[in-house]
């Protein structure tokens, strides 16, 4: 199961701050948080991640509470072609040590509207 | 920037063929891994690969197979298609090291089965 929580759906008007939130509570130390988009048929896309402290690059910032259970993602000013479903990654580690996969869950459909 | 190919976008095989998908990553990382997606369920582990000649089931192995005799190949391989094996099928790879790595996806192969 995802450790992740998301809402299934969200609107935003374009050209206005789309947050999007994920609760993972269960999150471990060692834990970094990942945002992911998924446009239509095409393959997930990177967007951040981050450990404890706020990020923010090209695409989005990062919001991750103090105790780390919950995180927001921000895109500052939504487009259209920002349309898609964005995923809330917690990375977790396989018995041998090495870095393991990626659960995801099933994510927020964002709608941008004009 | 790291290149994840997979070799079809598009497949249609008939139930008992037996179907290869193929993925290329072009930046020496040693994790691989095979998900697919479908409507409501999200993306779903099937197998993936720490390194060369190693693998490790995932959440839905059932009916799947994977190779992975080079390091930049990771086959998914369907030794007879059943039409519930239809779906978009993802590739993707890290290096790896800390949680900080990124997971990088390719296209996704949809493949469809009558």
């Amino acid at each position: 199961d995802a450790k992740t929580t998301q809402p299934p759906s969200m609107d935003c008007a374009e050209g206005r701050a789309a947050n999007l939130p994920c609760n993972h509570s269960t999150i471990s130390g060692n834990e970094y948080v990942y945002w992911y988009r998924q446009i239509h048929s095409q393959g997930p896309q990177y967007i951040i991640h981050g450990l404890k402290n706020n990020e923010t690059n090209e695409m989005a910032s990062l919001i991750i509470t103090e105790d780390r259970k919950s995180s927001t993602l921000i895109l500052p000013h939504a487009t259209l072609r920002d349309t898609a479903v964005y995923y809330c990654i917690v990375r977790v580690r396989d018995r041998g040590g090495s870095q393991g996969n990626l659960i995801f869950g099933k994510g927020t459909k964002l709608s941008v509207k004009p | 920037d790291v290149k994840v190919t997979q070799s079809s976008r598009y497949l249609v095989k008939r139930t008992g063929e037996k179907v290869f998908l193929e993925c290329v990553q072009d930046m020496d990382h040693e994790n691989m891994f095979w998900y697919r997606q479908d409507p409501g369920l999200g993306l779903r582990l099937i197998y993936f690969s720490y390194d060369v000649k190693m693998k490790e089931k995932g959440d839905i192995p059932e009916g799947y197979s994977v190779s992975r005799e080079k390091k930049e190949r990771f086959s998914l391989i369907l030794e007879s298609a059943s039409t519930n094996q239809t779906s978009m099928y993802l590739c993707a790879s890290i290096p790896h090291g800390s949680g900080a790595n990124v997971l990088t996806f390719g296209a996704g192969s949809r493949l469809t089965v009558l």
